[in-house]
């Protein structure tokens, strides 16, 4: 697994409620990924870190932020969730090359 | 729109047998291929990867054929286990980019 470690594992949340997911490396990969997987859709770049403070956006960021204080920790957080937003959460890390190794996912459902 | 387009959707192979998935891209730029598998409640793992400069990678019964004229790559499984019986995801990138574009999945089933 990389030496990371997403959580919580599971959540359900209600509309309009802020959510934060953390994710954890203990491998000191300067940049780290937060995906959502969808049935049909695949695995999709919410955002991503090079380094502490330093974010940028991927393909489907609206509705979504994120903080990286610490190299060790990503987190994401869904300022005011909404239905669409149910899914399941990958945090992922690089590795030396191109390579990108995955966490263990978070399944949020947003009622 | 979909950078990288994944098929069949779901493949149902005997034991022993070999499974093939197929993805296409249209982005020429990219140089990273990766194929990843997941199981029911797990990250995706990588399996295998390979760059455009190769037509073809194998390591134990997983092979990547890469056909750089068509822009395709396939994943081959031979000798087919029930324990193979996961989702499968390509994926494309450009070396130096922060975006892994990820196939849509294929869902394996063998078949003892």
């Amino acid at each position: 697994d990389a030496g990371i470690t997403q959580s919580p594992r599971h959540k359900v949340t209600e509309t309009g409620t802020p959510v934060t997911l953390r994710c954890h490396q203990t491998e000191n990969h300067r940049y780290m990924y937060w995906y959502r997987q969808d049935p049909g859709h695949g695995l999709r770049l919410i955002h991503y870190s090079y380094g502490v403070k330093d974010t940028d956006k991927g393909e489907v960021s609206d509705g979504y932020s994120v903080s990286r204080s610490k190299t060790e920790d990503f987190l994401l957080t869904l300022e005011s969730a909404t239905s669409s937003q149910t899914s399941v959460y990958f945090c992922a890390i690089r590795g030396t090359g191109t390579e990108a190794f995955f966490g263990q996912g978070t399944r949020l459902t947003v009622v | 729109q979909q950078q990288v387009k994944q098929s069949p959707q779901s493949l149902i192979v005997q034991k022993g047998g070999i499974s093939i998935i197929n993805c296409a891209y249209e982005n020429t730029a990219f140089d990273y291929f990766p194929w990843y598998q997941q199981f029911p409640g797990k990250g995706p793992a990588l399996l295998i990867a390979i760059r455009p400069d190769v037509s073809e990678k194998k390591e134990g019964r997983f092979t990547i054929s890469f056909n750089k004229s068509a822009k395709q790559f396939s994943l081959h499984i031979m000798d087919s286990q029930p324990g193979d019986s996961a989702t499968y995801f390509c994926a494309a990138s450009k070396t130096g980019a922060n975006n892994l574009f990820f196939g849509t999945g294929t869902r394996l089933t063998v078949i003892p």
